[in-house]
């Protein structure tokens, strides 16, 4: 099955800071979702995109299909950002399978 | 629309007894899925399903769980018995269509002890 990698995985920042967090995957895709895990465990939508670039926001995501990257860009970020980010991938047949996570901390 | 919903949020149960999770997908969606998340393998598929079958149950880690659907809004996973090794957070997701590209939405999520 596909594998899913996420970097780093860990991560402080100051409030106002930017950053990029990585996804890599091992097989072409059809589904590649973002998630934000917040400190009470709820999983949140954030991207859908197997493709291309979206934006909402302070968050926007690329994915670069054929070099089998995702990128999730959080600028100025704030506290309530805190909490584990999640890539989501799946080929044609598989299962979506869940990276290991990025735990981002915001601080004050 | 009100999300997936899942219930109880918390159970606390005896290893031995058993225990019922419950679903309620996103209204229009066809396809559903059971997730566990635990912190050593972190967040793994059990089971899903489209169209109320079944499709895939190769994640369901024994015979102890069992998962149903017997309609469009509702499923069941079933754990008999427990043990404290099924100690975790369940997910419940649904998704439009066949599930198979598009975007799934999760549920708040059941914690379960077993002690």
């Amino acid at each position: 099955g596909i594998q899913v990698e996420q970097s780093p995985p860990d991560l402080i920042l100051q409030e106002g800071a930017n950053s990029t967090l990585r996804c890599n995957f091992s097989d072409s895709v059809n589904n590649l979702q973002w998630f934000h895990q917040n400190p009470w465990g709820q999983l949140i939508n954030l991207f859908y995109i197997p493709s291309g670039t979206k934006q909402n926001g302070r968050l926007s995501a690329t994915t670069v299909a054929t070099e089998r990257y995702s990128l999730l860009y959080i600028s100025s970020s704030q506290t309530t950002d805190s909490g584990v980010y999640f890539c989501a991938a799946r080929n044609q047949g598989g299962k979506l399978i869940f990276g290991q996570g990025t735990e981002l901390s915001v601080k004050p | 629309d009100a999300g997936v919903i899942q219930s109880p949020r918390h159970e606390v149960t005896e290893m031995g007894q058993e225990v019922t999770l419950r679903c309620k997908p996103i209204s229009g969606h066809n396809s559903l899925f059971w997730y566990r998340q635990t912190m050593m393998r972190g967040l793994e598929l059990l089971i899903y399903f489209n169209n109320n079958v079944p499709i895939d149950d190769s994640g369901m880690p024994e015979d102890r769980f069992s998962a149903k659907m017997p309609n469009a809004s509702f499923s069941t996973l079933k754990i008999q018995p427990s043990e404290p090794r099924d100690s975790a957070v369940y997910f419940c997701a649904s998704s439009p269509l066949k599930g198979e590209t598009y975007e799934q939405y999760f549920g708040p999520g059941t914690r379960l002890t077993v002690t």
